[in-house]
């Protein structure tokens, strides 16, 4: 089955500072790819997601790369303010009749003030 | 629209006790998932519906675990006997995967389940 990693497990950064929060993916039949941002305590939120026929994916200060051949995507968070502070985590999928996705570890993001 | 509902938002059992959590999805999604979260780990697949169908539960403990979707709208997780290792957050997900359209998985607030 699919195998995601996620790295780094935590990242500290100033604020306005950019992040990149990088994984890697198993399965070469996985074709899409979203990231989900979870606040301390609440549900996790889908926040950009990447297909595989598209190597880049922009919306306003994020954005998400995919790289198909070295199997490897990253989210990519500019201008980072403190609101942005949460855990974030990537996640693979193979197409199908219902998507079934296979998570990262996760990534503690703090923005410092 | 109203989002995934799930109840009761935490829950503290012994060992052995048996436990029963309860997800709505957003209406009309037909796709419906139970994760299971442990503290630091990203969720973790143990059952996924297709209307009342179960489209895959390789992941699920079936010797303890179980889970159903009788009408096709919302759903039940059950854990009975409960172990220490259950300790974790249950999250419920929806979706409407349709050929052209998003397939988002939206998550529900999940349950917080605690084993002493």
């Amino acid at each position: 089955g699919e195998n995601v990693e996620q790295h780094p497990s935590t990242l500290s950064v100033q604020e306005g500072d950019s992040a990149v929060i990088k994984c890697t993916y198993s399965d070469s039949a996985s074709n899409y790819f979203p990231w989900y941002k979870q606040e301390l305590g609440k549900r996790p939120q889908l926040i950009i997601d990447i297909r595989s026929n598209v190597g880049e994916k922009k919306d306003q200060r994020i954005a998400v790369t995919l790289n198909k051949t070295a199997k490897h995507f990253s989210l990519h968070i500019t201008e980072t303010q403190p609101e942005d502070s949460a855990v974030y985590f990537c996640a693979a999928s193979t197409r199908g009749s219902a998507r079934q996705l296979t998570f990262g570890s996760g990534t503690q993001l703090t923005v410092l003030p | 629209e109203a989002g995934v509902a799930q109840s009761p938002r935490y829950k503290i059992i012994e060992k052995r006790q048996s436990v029963a959590f309860w997800c709505n999805p957003i209406s009309g999604h037909a796709t419906l998932y139970w994760y299971q979260q442990i503290l630091g780990q990203g969720p973790k697949l143990l059952i996924q519906f297709q209307n009342n169908g179960v489209v895959d539960d390789s992941q699920l403990p079936k010797d303890r675990f179980s889970a159903e979707r009788l009408k096709g709208v919302d759903s039940t997780l059950k854990i009975q006997p409960a172990k220490l290792e259950d300790s974790a957050v249950y999250l419920c997900a929806s979706s409407f995967p349709v050929t052209g359209s998003s397939d988002t998985q939206y998550f529900g607030p999940g349950t917080r389940l605690t084993v002493l």
